[in-house]
């Protein structure tokens, strides 16, 4: 059982906007920032946004990330095919001294 | 570019031990907190454990507690995991990561008899 709930997957059409929730506790998400990461078969995590709302160097601006309370999402605008592939959430959860990760979602695009 | 490289893994029986190496360049090593991830065959991306910048604090999963032990040499630029009493389910991919920012590509872990 993961600490951070994501859904298992999420799907749209390209061109759709596509959102991926991550539900969390104060510990983690209430009190520290969030990243993302998308990952493709057989290959590393790649970061995808940081501290929340912050897009690394490289990363569309059809990525984006939001904060509120416990809970933390991506959003995906103007989806493309090259966006299909396991995005996962993080923080650091101060009560259990401990990086958590949610479970994965995995975006298809129809 | 951040590189980061780990080593180490391979195939050993249950109750043996493996260290893994992650080899870090072209950033300031020693002022980053780093972290290992394992990923199961199909599984999700799990944390095992981290360290501080400086050595002074170190973390750990429950399910590995006791068992692994996370290290770094600042003057080699190089992280380690030293794991043992493995388990099957301890096989895994392992990641290295810099304060959560950049991964290396992962060694694997197979724990069979």
């Amino acid at each position: 059982q993961s600490v951070l709930t994501q859904p298992p997957s999420a799907s749209g059409t390209p061109g759709q906007r596509v959102t991926i929730s991550c539900p969390g506790r104060s510990s983690n998400i209430g009190s520290n920032s969030v990243n993302w990461y998308q990952q493709f078969p057989g290959t590393a995590p790649k970061l995808l946004i940081y501290s929340n709302n912050q897009r690394p160097s490289g990363v569309p601006d059809r990525f984006s990330g939001s904060k509120s309370g416990t809970s933390a999402s991506l959003a995906i605008s103007g989806l493309q095919s090259e966006d299909e592939a396991d995005y996962y959430c993080a923080a650091w959860d101060a009560s259990l001294n401990a990086w958590v990760f949610g479970g994965g979602t995995k975006l298809t695009v129809l | 570019q951040v590189q980061l490289v780990e080593s180490g893994g391979g195939v050993v029986q249950p109750g043996g031990s493996l260290r893994l190496s992650c080899a870090a360049s072209k950033f300031n090593f020693s002022t980053y907190d780093m972290h290992w991830v394992r990923q199961a065959p199909g599984r999700g991306l799990e944390w095992v454990a981290f360290i501080r910048f400086d050595g002074s604090n170190k973390y750990y999963a429950d399910s590995v507690k006791g068992r692994f032990t996370i290290s770094r040499d600042n003057s080699k630029n190089t992280l380690y995991l030293q794991m043992n009493s493995l388990r099957a389910e301890d096989t895994a991919v392992y990641y290295c990561a810099s304060g959560g920012f950049d991964w290396g590509q992962g060694t694997l872990v197979t724990v069979s008899s």
